[in-house]
């Protein structure tokens, strides 16, 4: 079956230190997205690529890094500067990036810093 | 900038009885517009969407219709179920001039509950 993955579903960090998220899709989309959701708020555009090997930063991508080797990965760096990580954060992706395509959502990562 | 305003939740319904979720959005250009649900702790799932005004979007029995003289995309269903709790989220994704990258800006989610 074709969908998006992600890992690990929790997770959690200490002050100071990088984790990264993973996601892989097998859809063979080109456009990749990663998003934060907070409680009772909406999403957040962290990043975004259209391509492989291109990125751009999304509305919050202070304290964020990504790569986009491979078609199919899209992986998130929460970094040490990112000040209030704990969150919901979600991946999805879209055949092409225009404004009518669908972007499908992965099951998400829950990020806690101890 | 693009914004989109849902109605204040939380909403609780009856089982069978109707359900309207207002959704008005603020957009430069000519968006698209979309409903996506999610149950608790998962993603985000794609319910409906309408790409141009006065397409109407539907399934699983729910609809909206692109209203560009409103700037509106309200969420409709006839008769809900238990099984349609979760969370809605009404978005827009801008085509700007031809230079889009298909980002979705969200309103902020209205949690519906259905009772038995």
């Amino acid at each position: 079956d074709g969908g998006i993955t992600q890992s690990p579903k929790y997770l959690f960090r200490k002050e100071g230190q990088n984790v990264t998220l993973s996601c892989e899709q097998n859809l063979n989309h080109d456009a990749m997205y990663w998003y934060r959701q907070d409680p009772g708020q909406g999403l957040r555009l962290i990043y975004y690529s259209q391509i492989v090997n291109d990125f751009q930063k999304g509305d919050i991508a202070e304290g964020y890094s990504v790569s986009r080797e491979k078609k199919e990965s899209f992986p998130l760096t929460v970094t040490s500067a990112q000040k209030n990580p704990t969150a919901f954060y979600l991946c999805a992706s879209s055949a092409g990036g225009s404004s009518t395509d669908t972007q499908y959502f992965g099951p998400g990562t829950r990020l806690t810093v101890l | 900038g693009d914004s989109v305003t849902q109605m204040e939740g939380p909403v609780t319904l009856s089982e069978e009885a109707f359900l309207t979720i207002n959704c008005t959005y603020t957009a430069t250009g000519y968006p698209s517009l979309f409903w996506y649900v999610q149950y608790p702790g998962e993603g985000l799932q794609l319910l409906l969407k309408a790409t141009k005004a006065d397409d109407k979007g539907s399934n699983k029995g729910f609809e909206a219709t692109y209203r560009k003289e409103t700037t509106s995309f309200h969420l409709e269903k006839g008769s809900v179920q238990v099984s349609d709790s979760a969370v809605y989220f009404c978005a827009l994704s801008e085509n700007a001039g031809g230079t889009s990258y298909g980002k979705l800006t969200f309103g902020q989610g209205t949690i519906l509950t259905v009772h038995p």
